[in-house]
């Protein structure tokens, strides 16, 4: 089946620690996306990717960071620089850029313990 | 600053009556919009899209553009308990290059 997978499901990040959340899409998709929620808030980019090995920053990149070494793939790593981590994180797919639907993988509920 | 603006709620509809949602956007060069629905605790998924003015009509959902006012809608027909969700607008802000800009949702109950 193709579509959006993002592991792990649930993370628990300590204080200084730097985590990956992984996005793998087969879709085909040349645009990958890595948004932010807060509750009961909307979703906020920060970064985006519209093909390999290019990446540009979005509105809350600060204390992230990203690669795009495959197509399928677009690791987001959350850094000890990022001071308020604890969020649900989503990562989406397009076929070109904001043009057509994004589609969603199911999501990583990042926690700081 | 491109925003993307949706009345967050709660909106409470009685079941089987019409929701309609809506949604203003701030950049005129916006060419690509969307709506997703989100329940709680879950990702957000795909219901219209649209990208000319008018209406597109899929099922019980009817989405309305109108580029000249920046204003696009939501319509839910015989609304269903099912459908008690957030919705979200999304915009291609920008021209389409740098992805989509979500608004912050408006959350919808239908009462039984």
């Amino acid at each position: 089946d193709g579509g959006i997978t993002q592991s792990p499901k649930y993370l628990f990040r300590k204080e200084g620690q730097n985590v990956t959340l992984s996005c793998e899409q087969n879709l085909n998709h040349d645009a990958m996306y890595w948004y932010r929620q807060d509750p009961g808030q909307g979703l906020r980019l920060i970064y985006y990717s519209q093909i390999v090995n290019d990446f540009q920053k979005g509105d809350i990149a600060e204390g992230y960071s990203v690669s795009r070494e495959k197509k399928e793939s677009f690791p987001l790593t959350v850094t000890s620089a990022q001071k308020n981590p604890t969020a649900f994180y989503l990562c989406a797919s397009s076929m070109d850029g904001g043009y057509t639907e994004a589609f969603f993988g199911q999501g990583t509920r990042l926690t700081v313990v | 600053q491109k925003e993307v603006e949706q009345n967050s709620g709660p909106l409470s509809v009685p079941e089987g009556a019409i929701a309609s949602l809506n949604c203003t956007y701030s950049d005129r060069g916006s060419q690509s919009f969307f709506w997703y629905r989100q329940y709680s605790g879950k990702s957000p998924e795909l219901i219209m899209s649209i990208y000319s003015n008018g209406d597109k009509e899929d099922g019980r959902f009817t989405a309305q553009l109108n580029k000249a006012s920046q204003y696009v809608s939501l319509l839910i027909r015989d609304s269903q308990p099912s459908d008690s969700a957030t919705y979200l607008c999304a915009v291609n802000v920008g021209g389409g290059a740098d992805g989509l800009t979500f608004g912050k949702g408006t959350h919808l109950i239908i009462q039984p």
